[in-house]
């Protein structure tokens, strides 16, 4: 079964510092990998995309079928990137499978 | 443009109770799918409905259950409900559903099981 793992329930950084956080997938075919944030009081939405290769707010993530990861980077962390951060699979039925979460905070 | 909209926003059942959460999507948005988040398990998809359909379904137990209407309103009913049912129901909804349309999320309700 499908499953994503994200190992750092908490990572705090300091404003300016570079940011990574990780992600980690299972799954036997070729899934589709997000990145989701939820800002304090906000509701849940979509960051970016694996397809799209973009970058959002500064944020980039990269595709490792190898690894099988896809960690969301950000070269110099601002405080207003302070969020909850979700991974999440789609599989071939378009379900989505999501991870538990990590919780950065950014320091001044 | 207005966002997904659910009603109630906060809801108190007991065991053994059932329970009816309503979803209003985006306008023009086909379709609906239903999470159910827990600090234990996170966030678990429960199901996706497109044009009425229930077209994709989670592994959650025939205690749940869903229904889409002709305007892509959309409603979840959990029957016999159980302590641990209690959680924050999410829904999201996109134009068509499938990894290439962003869900646009609602604010949850919230429903405690005593």
């Amino acid at each position: 079964a499908q499953r994503v793992t994200q190992p750092e329930k908490l990572l705090s950084v300091f404003k300016g510092a570079p940011v990574e956080l990780k992600c980690n997938y299972s799954y036997s075919g070729s899934p589709e990998l997000f990145w989701y944030v939820q800002y304090s009081r906000q509701r849940l939405q979509l960051l970016l995309r694996h397809i799209s290769r973009e970058s959002i707010k500064g944020f980039t993530a990269d595709l490792n079928k190898g690894e099988t990861s896809f960690h969301l980077k950000k070269p110099f962390a601002q405080e207003e990137d302070s969020a909850m951060y979700y991974c999440a699979l789609a599989d071939y039925g378009q379900n989505f499978v999501f991870g538990p979460g990590t919780r950065l905070s950014v320091l001044p | 443009k207005a966002g997904v909209t659910q009603t109630p926003r906060y809801l108190i059942k007991t065991r053994g109770q059932q329970v009816t959460l309503s979803c209003s999507p985006i306008s023009g948005h086909r379709s609906v799918s239903w999470y159910q988040q827990t600090p234990g398990q996170g966030l678990q998809f429960l199901f996706e409905y497109f044009s009425e359909t229930q077209r994709n379904k989670g592994n959650f137990p025939g205690r749940f259950s869903g229904r889409q209407f002709s305007n892509s309103r959309s409603e979840m009913n959990v029957s016999t409900l159980e302590l641990g049912d209690s959680a924050l129901y999410l829904c999201a909804s996109s134009l068509s559903g499938g990894s290439d349309n962003e869900q646009f999320f609602g604010p949850g309700t919230r429903l405690t099981v005593l």
